[in-house]
């Protein structure tokens, strides 16, 4: 019962550099999100997706990049590494459907700290 | 626009205390979910209750109990005889029905002494 998984769960990078922080989700909900937590703050919505081949911004885009070809997966790309993303990464799904079963909760990912040195 | 504030930043408690976390919200929408969440110092976020606009009936399950009152948009939740694995951060959320958003609160934490 693998729910939300996340890899890596840490990773440093220098300035400057690139890297692709993966999410897969097996409970085949159409929702998916990446939050940012900043050390003792509460959760940045950074991109969302309704669906396969549909994404939006949150919040704090800037920086990152999404991609959802497939209901699973929702991988979250950083270009150009700076210091201001040394944060915590979360994924998360959801199943929202407004005529039956309303938004159900938001399950998550355990997580990536991420430090950009 | 939606907003939900947890205005208790930190709590501090001695086990076995009873101790209520207030959760107040914003929205003109008819139909929203509340939800919380609890995040331990390990750093998952574990889901703990959903609620609709349409079912103010308190909960229990074990010691932990949710008051949800529309009419003072306020969704509590109350851990009684509090014991140090209840040490977290727990957050509030609001989520309008049938779309994306999840708006949370900014926690709060609560310390429960030994």
């Amino acid at each position: 019962n693998a729910g939300v998984t996340q890899t890596p769960k840490f990773r440093i990078l220098k300035i400057g550099q690139s890297m692709t922080l993966q999410c897969t989700q097996d409970m085949n909900h159409n929702y998916m999100y990446w939050y940012r937590q900043d050390p003792g703050m509460g959760l940045k919505l950074i991109y969302y997706s309704v669906g396969a081949g549909i994404t939006d911004k949150g919040e704090v885009p800037n920086g990152y990049n999404v991609s959802r070809s497939t209901t699973e997966d929702f991988p979250l790309r950083l270009e150009l590494a700076a210091p201001s993303q040394t944060s915590v990464y979360f994924c998360a799904s959801s199943q929202v459907d407004r005529v039956s079963i309303g938004n159900q909760p938001q399950h998550f990912g355990d997580g990536t700290r991420l430090s950009i040195l | 626009a939606q907003k939900v504030t947890q205005a208790q930043t930190e709590i501090s408690v001695v086990e076995k205390e009873d101790v209520t976390l207030d959760c107040v919200y914003e929205t003109r929408d008819t139909t929203y979910y509340l939800f919380w969440y609890k995040q331990p110092p390990s750093g998952e976020l574990v889901f703990l209750i959903r609620r609709n606009s349409f079912d103010e009936q308190n909960e229990i399950s074990g010691r932990y109990s949710w008051n949800f009152q529309k009419s003072t948009s306020s969704f509590n939740f109350t851990i009684t005889a509090s014991q140090v694995v209840d040490s977290a951060v727990y957050f509030c959320a609001l989520s309008p029905s049938g779309t994306y958003k999840y708006i949370f609160g900014t926690g709060t934490r609560l310390k429960v002494l030994a």
